[in-house]
């Protein structure tokens, strides 16, 4: 089990520039989160998809983020233009969800990101 | 609706002496429980969870939970501190069914444990 891959570690930016962030989830999990950590308002969940389908995405900040899962295996999370207050620890996450058991949350290592 | 609420931000203890997180929820269902940790510059790892089986769980590293229903607690403790244990410590809530808003996954506000030597 290689666990929920993320990619880059570390993003450091300037400005107005495009970002984009990567995940892989544990294979056979259905259920992909994509969650934002700071200082100040401890961990904010962005979206989350099931099967691939976005189903929450009452946590993006705002139009400069969009998420797509285009496959079971992958996740980008985008930031189109980035702004200094972006900058933040972005944690993926994946799950096996169905019936009557949640499994747990199994979290990536996080993309650290820093927009100058 | 459900919440979760960890009752303390910061928690100090000496090495060797014990650790007590505390955490209670609301939940109009039988909930599923977990406690997650997070190590500086690490992702959340699972300690433990509990779904509805025994009302004592054992995790990682020493750790355990009581699930208390009439006092809707889920503790977490561990007898003796070794400094390793210093990160921060998240409880979950989640119904034992799933969709919904959040995913149904309601994380609290997290408690940084301490570890004096």
């Amino acid at each position: 089990d290689a666990g929920v891959i993320q990619s880059p570690r570390h993003e450091v930016t300037e400005m107005g520039q495009e970002v984009t962030l990567r995940c892989k989830p544990i294979s056979g999990h259905n259920s992909l989160f994509w969650y934002r950590q700071t200082m100040m308002r401890g961990l904010e969940l962005l979206i989350y998809f099931n099967n691939n389908v976005p189903i929450d995405d009452s946590g993006m900040p705002e139009d400069r983020f969009s998420a797509k899962m285009p496959n079971a295996s992958f996740s980008t999370l985008k930031i189109q233009p980035s702004e200094p207050r972006d900058s933040a620890v972005y944690f993926c996450a994946s799950r096996r969800q169905g019936g009557s058991y949640n499994s747990p949350l199994h979290f990536g290592n996080g993309t650290r990101l820093t927009v100058t | 609706a459900q919440s979760v609420t960890q009752l303390d931000s910061h928690v100090s203890v000496s090495e060797g002496t014990p650790v007590l997180l505390r955490c209670n929820y609301s939940s109009s269902y039988s909930p599923s429980l977990f406690w997650y940790v997070q190590h500086p510059n690490k992702g959340l790892q699972l300690l433990l969870k509990y779904t509805s089986a025994a009302t004592l769980v054992k995790g990682i590293n020493g750790f355990e939970a009581e699930f208390k229903k009439s006092e809707t607690s889920f503790h977490l403790t561990k007898p003796s501190a070794h400094m390793s244990d210093a990160a921060e410590y998240f409880c979950v809530v989640t119904p034992p069914h799933y969709g919904g808003s959040q995913g149904n996954l309601i994380f609290g506000k997290g408690t940084k444990l301490s570890v004096k030597p």
